[in-house]
């Protein structure tokens, strides 16, 4: 079946550590995005990407790396700069971007990575 | 990116009503407006989409209007079921951003 496959589903990380956190789809989208979730929050875009090497920041990219070697894999890095990195992290991915950078399509969510910093 | 707010954060409503949850924006119109649905613990879930030429969009018991007047849509569930209870997140075209939700209870 295609979809968006987000690993681990929990991960726990001693203060200091850099932690990656895994997405990979298989539904041929080009644009793929990080988000993280808050309890009780809404989602917040971390970075994004439109296509294979490129990658834009979000609005809280402070603290966070990503790549984008393959198109079907947009993996992301919570750095030891992070502050506050416990949260619920969302990957997501979409149909290419249409003209003047509007996005044409639904997001497709993974089922998210709990990161919990000990 | 322009501002989205879904005015409420809570809604409760008993089964058999109809809920209506609101996203306002604050700048330029978006070509369209998305809906999804987000359980606990889980990914938000696609569920409609409106453009704005289109007033009014349905899908089952959901009806979804636009009016790019007011800087508005409304997200209705009709006879409610507490199967429906989840957060209601509104998002638009181009933006990549998402409202902070509305949770929705709808007790038996």
């Amino acid at each position: 079946d295609g979809g968006i496959t987000q690993s681990p589903k929990y991960l726990f990380r001693k203060e200091g550590q850099n932690v990656t956190l895994s997405c990979e789809q298989n539904l041929n989208h080009d644009a793929m995005y990080w988000y993280r979730q808050d309890p009780g929050q809404g989602l917040r875009l971390i970075y994004y990407s439109q296509i294979v090497n490129d990658f834009q920041k979000g609005d809280i990219a402070e603290g966070y790396s990503v790549s984008r070697e393959k198109k079907e894999s947009f993996p992301l890095t919570v750095t030891s700069a992070q502050k506050n990195p416990t949260a619920f992290y969302l990957c997501a991915s979409s149909i290419k971007l249409g003209l003047a950078g509007a996005n044409t399509g639904e997001l497709f969510f993974g089922e998210g990575s709990r990161l919990t910093v000990l | 990116s322009q501002k989205i707010e879904q005015n409420s954060e809570a809604l409760n409503i008993q089964e058999g009503k109809t809920a209506t949850l609101t996203c306002n924006y604050t700048n330029y119109s978006p070509a369209y407006l998305q809906w999804y649905r987000q359980d606990p613990g889980r990914g938000p879930v696609f569920l409609l989409l409106i453009r704005e030429n289109e007033k009014e969009k349905r899908k089952e018991r959901l009806k979804v209007t636009f009016d790019t007047t007011l800087k508005q849509s409304l997200f209705h569930i009709t006879a409610s079921q507490p199967a429906d209870s989840a957060t209601y997140l509104c998002a638009l075209e181009g933006d990549m951003r998402f409202g902070a939700g509305t949770r929705l209870t709808v007790k038996p």
